[in-house]
């Protein structure tokens, strides 16, 4: 049973316009719901972060917006820019992350001029 | 600093073959982790350490064990190798520490079974 669903697979942005990736979890312990973003021949990376106890967190052009009761969270990306072609990683935890990470099945994101 | 290095970053093996990757990360880190990255399947975890000295299975351990040498180094071994084992895995590490949740990734290791 996967425990984070991701949507959708892959992904085709113009530049300057937005990215949305959405997450879907069923574990209501989850309590830490963190996005990593891959470029081609690297580990992942964490992008942005946020707990339960918030709607929404925004960290320059990338937002993620948090819905408790649908028990969803999705990442936004403003402006969208070639170099934000890369495959991003929903995930979730529990024990404030403290238990390990459950990741989604990724999104490839790419973002043409 | 290195962060967390893999090696071999490459390798190919024939079936029944047996290796070890290794993994060591130079920022004190207290738990270390190996996933493994398929087309289309994410990344799943393999096997975790929480902190020296323990080992826990994660959602794929089959056909994989993993020796936590000291606290810098953690090794995932393959005794027999089967093609279903081609993947790309990655070593991560985590302070584990109040609001410190970051997983720092290495380069990954290609691996590839005949």
């Amino acid at each position: 049973q996967q425990q984070v669903k991701q949507s959708p697979q892959s992904l085709i942005v113009q530049k300057g316009g937005i990215s949305i990736i959405n997450c879907a979890y069923e574990n209501t312990a989850f309590d830490y719901f963190p996005w990593y973003q891959q470029f081609p021949g690297k580990g992942p990376a964490l992008l942005i972060a946020i707990r339960p106890d918030v709607s929404e967190k925004k960290e320059g052009r990338f937002t993620i917006s948090f819905n408790k009761s649908a028990k969803q969270f999705s990442l936004h990306i403003m402006d969208s820019q070639p170099g934000d072609s890369a495959t991003y990683f929903c995930a979730a935890s529990m024990n404030s992350g403290n238990t390990p990470l459950v990741f989604g099945k990724g999104t490839r994101l790419s973002v043409i001029a | 600093n290195a962060g967390v290095t893999q090696t071999p970053k490459f390798q190919v093996l024939k079936t029944g073959q047996s290796m070890t990757l290794q993994c060591a990360q130079d920022m004190n880190h207290n738990s270390m982790y190996w996933y493994r990255q398929d087309p289309g399947m994410g990344l799943r975890l393999i096997y975790y350490s929480a902190s020296e000295g323990t080992t826990d299975k994660g959602e794929v351990p089959n056909g994989y064990n993993v020796s936590r040498l000291n606290k810098r180094e953690f090794s995932l071994r393959l005794e027999s190798a089967a093609p279903s084992q081609t993947s790309v895995y990655f070593c991560a590490s985590k302070l584990s520490r109040s609001g410190a949740n970051v997983l720092t990734f290495g380069a990954g290791s290609r691996l590839t079974v005949l």
